[in-house]
């Protein structure tokens, strides 16, 4: 594909539902990023997958928190009983490889997610 | 932890001006620092990477330089147009072995007047 692509692109959700957000990666990109951004306010990181294997999960806000991505590409971040403060705009990033030196990260457009 | 702010957080001028966006970063162990651009309701488009290593960066009328031991950057945009109207986000990315991901700055919300 193009780039990263990511659904859907905006979420509402009612207070204690559970969300799925999904993330299509560039082809061939090991690395797989999710951030969180705020209004207003810069992206944070949330956790980090090289290829299958989630390496860093420590910008996790919660254990309602849950990203996966069992074959090493499409990866899904899930929010369980979704709060008020979980309202942002969730972004998937991919790179081609942590260690190269070529590890340029590529955004997809983001999932807002609103929780009433 | 690493912390960066970015100066002005919003800046209005006319068209055909050059302007300087400047970011600093607490902690000088970095692996790159990227550029990045953010259009209302978009995801982030990566305008310039530089590793630790390299002073500067160049792509047609940007030039982003990297000052890593005093822990700043700035991004220089020549002879603005309207369409550079965005916010422009600066993010370090620190060595293998540690923390994995980016970390950003707010942004400097950037308007160009026609």
């Amino acid at each position: 594909g193009a780039g990263v692509s990511q659904s859907p692109r905006y979420k509402v959700a009612k207070r204690g539902q559970d969300v799925a957000l999904r993330c299509d990666p560039i082809s061939g990109h090991v690395s797989l990023f999710w951030y969180q951004q705020a209004l207003g306010q810069g992206p944070e990181f949330l956790t980090y997958f090289q290829n299958e294997a989630q390496l860093d999960k420590s910008g996790l806000p919660s254990d309602r928190f849950f990203a996966e991505r069992p074959e090493g590409s499409v990866s899904t971040l899930k929010i369980q009983r979704t709060q008020q403060e979980d309202s942002a705009v969730y972004l998937c990033a991919s790179s081609l490889d942590l260690t190269s030196g070529y590890n340029e990260q590529f955004f997809g457009p983001g999932t807002r997610l609103t929780v009433l | 932890k690493q912390e960066v702010t970015q100066i002005p957080a919003a800046l209005s001028v006319p068209e055909g001006e050059n302007l300087v966006l400047n970011c600093s970063f607490t902690d000088s162990a970095i692996y790159n620092l990227q550029w990045f651009r953010q259009d209302p309701g978009k995801g982030l488009t990566s305008l310039l990477l530089i590793q630790s290593s390299q002073r500067e960066q160049t792509s047609g009328r940007l030039n982003a330089s990297l000052d890593k031991s005093s822990g700043r950057s700035t991004l220089y945009i020549a002879a603005s147009q309207p369409g550079d109207s965005a916010t422009y986000l600066c993010a370090v990315r620190p060595p293998p072995g540690g923390a994995d991901g980016l970390t950003f700055g707010k942004g400097t919300h950037l308007i160009i007047q026609p």
